[in-house]
């Protein structure tokens, strides 16, 4: 298993930019998070999804889009980029139910200037 | 609002020692906590959950206990290495949430000195 995979790792984008952060999970897991983590902090939420054609916001929507078509992929879209979005951003996912730990991606760092 | 609290500043220790860090929770009761280890350059990685109605769990050199008096968890690393080295982050269930949503806080560096 790869467990959760992310891409790109690293990425610079100018103001007003678009771009599309992306995760796959391969261990059929039904819940999965997007958050964002600036330097010295914890993690936010961002948005969540609890199956295929599911998803919510989480504590720091603004800005950011998310879809779940399959159970494996859930990609995060930043449609205008802007310089407070630079952070590094992690997929997690979940089986849930009471199988609650997260599994975190390696992460993608994103420098909008 | 919810919240979960950690001491930002850096805990440096000696090889050998036992590190305790702390994570309060406030404004709500979560159902358990959960700890992650990160690294530099790393996603978390999950070491241990605890449940409100648990007092204490271990995993090896490792050991949380909760306190739902205190609104409180403790996590022990017992014989700490150098290789403990690493931020600990503490997730507490958000509210009666059944998605599985966490709400974490800032981190506790731990430098363990050789």
């Amino acid at each position: 298993n790869a467990g959760v995979t992310q891409t790109p790792k690293f990425r610079i984008l100018k103001i007003g930019q678009s771009m599309t952060l992306q995760c796959t999970q391969d261990m059929n897991h039904n819940y999965m998070y997007w958050y964002r983590q600036d330097p010295g902090m914890g993690l936010k939420l961002i948005y969540y999804s609890v199956g295929a054609g599911i998803t919510d916001k989480g504590e720091v929507p603004n800005g950011y889009n998310v879809s779940r078509s399959t159970t494996e992929d859930f990609p995060l879209r930043l449609e205008l980029a802007a310089p407070s979005q630079t952070s590094v951003y992690f997929c997690a996912s979940s089986y849930g139910a009471e199988q609650e730990t997260q599994y975190f991606g390696p992460g993608t760092r994103l420098l909008v200037l | 609002s919810q919240k979960i609290e950690q001491n930002s500043e850096a805990l440096n220790i000696q090889e050998g020692k036992t590190a305790t860090l702390t994570c309060n929770y406030t404004n709500y009761s979560p159902a358990y906590l959960q700890w992650y280890r990160q690294d530099p350059g790393r996603g978390p990685v999950f070491l241990l959950l605890i449940r409100e109605n648990e007092k204490e769990k271990r995993k090896e050199r490792l050991k949380v206990t909760f306190d739902t008096t205190l609104k409180q968890s403790l996590f022990h690393i017992t014989a700490s290495q150098p290789a403990d080295s690493a931020t600990y982050l503490c997730g507490g269930l958000e509210g009666s949430s059944n998605t599985g949503k966490l709400i974490f806080g800032q981190g506790t560096t731990l430098q363990v000195k050789p």
